[in-house]
């Protein structure tokens, strides 16, 4: 089976540009979370999704929103790019939101800069 | 999810038993004791977790105070592929996934 699969892997995009994230969660998963980390930083949370709706939000601003498709797949979006935004995008799959930690497949990210 | 707190960095040689120490002294009745870890360039992977007994699998031992204000992640026998930043993690079983990472213990095994 195929593991967490992220697209993207690298991308440079310039300030005040727009950029879509994709996440492909593992087959039979319908939770998807996604995690920003800044170099030398733990990953930090931002949205997660389960059945197509937000479940939960990190401490981001506005610039930042998702989704989830009916295949569980899932897009994150970065509106007005700050050099800031420059990290390693995470997405991480589970079967659903209660599901226990030790239950979260990682994908291996995409590694956004900011130019 | 309680506060945890690692040493920035250690090292290891080869072959040795790499020890890897998380004070957690907030941590609640409730909460359970993980640790990831992120090898370079890739997204943090699962190793072990426990509530108050030690812990054993195939990767690693938990080792846990019985005041559960401490905890000792050990590699019996670390190997070069065991370099990486390991995260200890303090949170309550399932809900959703606001998982807080901290800087975690950047592991360097040396040959």
């Amino acid at each position: 089976d195929a593991g967490v699969t992220q697209s993207p892997t690298h991308l440079i995009k310039t300030r005040g540009q727009h950029v879509t994230l994709r996440c492909s969660p593992i087959s039979g998963h319908k939770s998807v979370s996604w995690y920003q980390q800044v170099l030398g930083q733990g990953p930090q949370f931002i949205f997660q999704y389960y059945e197509k709706e937000e479940r939960g939000r990190g401490n981001f601003p506005d610039r930042f929103s998702a989704r989830q498709f009916p295949n569980y797949s899932s897009e994150l979006n970065v509106n007005a790019l700050l050099l800031g935004d420059s990290a390693l995008y995470l997405c991480a799959s589970s079967l659903d939101p209660g599901t226990d930690l030790n239950g979260y497949t990682f994908g291996s990210g995409t590694r956004l800069t900011v130019v | 999810d309680a506060k945890t707190t690692q040493p920035t960095s250690m090292d290891c040689a080869e072959g040795r038993a790499a020890n890897l120490p998380c004070n957690h002294s907030t941590i609640s009745g409730n909460e359970y004791v993980y640790w990831y870890r992120q090898i370079h360039s890739q997204g943090p992977q699962y190793i072990i977790h426990g509530l108050k007994n030690n812990e054993t699998n195939e990767m690693a031992s938990l080792i846990i105070t019985e005041d559960r204000k401490s905890s000792t992640l050990i590699l019996p026998h670390a190997t070069l592929r065991d370099t990486a930043v390991y995260y200890c993690i303090v949170r309550v079983t399932g809900g959703y996934q606001k998982v807080t990472f901290g800087i975690g213990t950047k592991l360097q095994v040396i040959p």
